[in-house]
């Protein structure tokens, strides 16, 4: 089984400053990672993903994440905040042996402030 | 651009009715859940399918079950509503797992109050 710890409740951010969510998680096979963002009243948006290949993945919206195997562990930043990205994000796992599952994490509130 | 519907975006319904959440997506996937999601509890998965009038368990399946007659609507039901059911209800869709990329994609949630 997997599971996916999100260190941050709530993350307050000053308009134009940089952002850290910070995500780790624990599986006994490999996996694969992923990063959605919730705007409001609204489903869950693919911000990202990591498969395979580069450790160093980019989304939309001016996010990235990098994955880290040795510290089993997926942090999403953006360099740059803008109001508009006042969202809960969540990080998710799925092990490569399940038949499509993901774990989500608890979920990180970011707050931007100008 | 893949398209998942939920039935109604908020519901109300008194403790003890059957309550039905409808979901539908038009991308032809096999995979289809159902989550609930709770402040500080992220999403906890209910009940997914892989395929037509197939069903598995998720994490917390007490209290509901699941109806997938046709691939492309998942029905989560309520059988008798409580109190403790009232939260967010996301249905998500994904191709499967042997089809990469295979990233879950999301209705807009149906917010269901019990009372």
């Amino acid at each position: 089984a997997q599971s996916v710890t999100q260190l941050d409740s709530q993350v307050p951010v000053f308009e134009e400053a940089p952002v850290e969510l910070r995500c780790n998680y624990s599986s006994s096979v490999s996996v694969y990672l992923f990063w959605y963002v919730q705007y409001p009243n609204q489903g869950l948006q693919l911000l990202l993903k990591y498969l395979s290949g580069s450790t160093l993945v980019k989304g939309i919206n001016g996010f990235e994440a990098e994955f880290n195997k040795s510290q089993t562990s997926f942090h999403l930043r953006k360099p740059s905040v803008h109001i508009s990205d006042t969202a809960e994000y969540f990080c998710a796992v799925s092990a490569s042996d399940s038949w499509g599952k993901f774990q989500f994490g608890a979920g990180t509130q970011v707050v931007v402030t100008p | 651009d893949v398209k998942v519907t939920q039935s109604s975006r908020y519901l109300v319904k008194r403790t003890g009715e059957k309550v039905f959440l409808e979901c539908v997506q038009d991308m032809d996937h096999e995979n289809m859940f159902w989550y609930r999601q709770d402040p500080g509890l992220g999403l906890r998965l209910i009940y997914f399918s892989y395929d037509v009038k197939m069903k598995e368990k998720g994490d917390i399946p007490e209290g509901y079950s699941v109806s997938r007659e046709k691939k492309e609507r998942f029905s989560l039901i309520l059988e008798s509503a409580s109190t403790n059911q009232t939260s967010m209800y996301l249905c998500a869709s994904s191709n499967d797992r042997t089809s990469v990329p295979y990233e879950q994609y999301f209705g807009p949630g149906t917010r269901l109050t019990v009372t």
